[in-house]
């Protein structure tokens, strides 16, 4: 099983808003990843998780926090976002023993700040 | 540094028609590579992935791509398009630097599949 799951699918949200993107994996990925995807351009990278620590934070705006509560599960909370942070939003998971440490993604988070 | 570029921001062929779609690499190391497409609407699915043990490699859906040292290439090929085949697909090197490998993609290729 390869499935990487993203809670909700398509989010609104306003400017003041709090909400939290959820990924799931149950493949023993010890490797977790957040992307963000704008239209026709591939996924940025943002954060990198490695054994639930964060390992890698590509400068992202205090605005997105990411959080990984245990080797499975990784979120993202939001607070406080512009109308550009509108963007398809991705997970993805690896594992970490040997290279090529190839990446599986979810279907992605659809947000949309109005 | 790794990276990667893709040749032709859109590709459009005939159902039936070979499909083409170039990437070529730099890196100082032998590396990685992987080929994702992304269909409308949907995140980024491993369509094969190159890691020295066979310069042609095979994927999913009939598609395969070729190692070719000498040309610093990874091209994408699959002989016969069909109408299914239209999506978004990215060119990928493996950034050895952290322990996990993070992806470096190209800016992609849009398939387009006439009938």
């Amino acid at each position: 099983d390869t499935e990487v799951t993203q809670t909700p699918k398509h989010l609104v949200m306003g400017m003041t808003n709090k909400k939290s993107l959820k990924c799931e994996q149950h493949m023993g990925h010890r490797a977790m990843y957040w992307y963000k995807q704008k239209a026709k351009k591939p996924p940025e990278l943002m954060f990198v998780y490695s054994y639930e620590k964060l390992s890698i934070n590509e400068s992202v705006p205090s605005r997105f926090s990411p959080e990984c509560p245990n080797s499975s599960l990784l979120n993202l909370h939001l607070h406080a976002l512009q109308p550009e942070d509108s963007a398809l939003y991705l997970c993805a998971s690896s594992q970490v023993r040997q290279a090529p440490y190839e990446q599986y993604f979810g279907p992605g988070t659809r947000l949309t700040v109005t | 540094a790794q990276s990667v570029t893709q040749l032709g921001s859109h590709v459009s062929v005939s159902e039936g028609a070979l499909v083409l779609l170039r990437c070529n690499y730099s890196s100082s190391v032998p590396p990685y590579l992987f080929w994702y497409v992304q269909y409308p609407n949907q995140g980024l699915q491993l369509l094969l992935k190159y890691t020295s043990a066979a310069t042609l490699v095979k994927g999913i859906n009939g598609f395969e791509a070729e190692f070719k040292k000498s040309e610093t290439s990874f091209h994408l090929t699959k002989p016969s398009a069909h109408m299914s085949d239209a999506a978004e697909y990215f060119c990928a090197v493996s950034d050895m630097a952290g322990s996990q490998g993070n992806l470096i993609f190209g800016k992609g290729t849009k398939l387009s599949v006439k009938p």
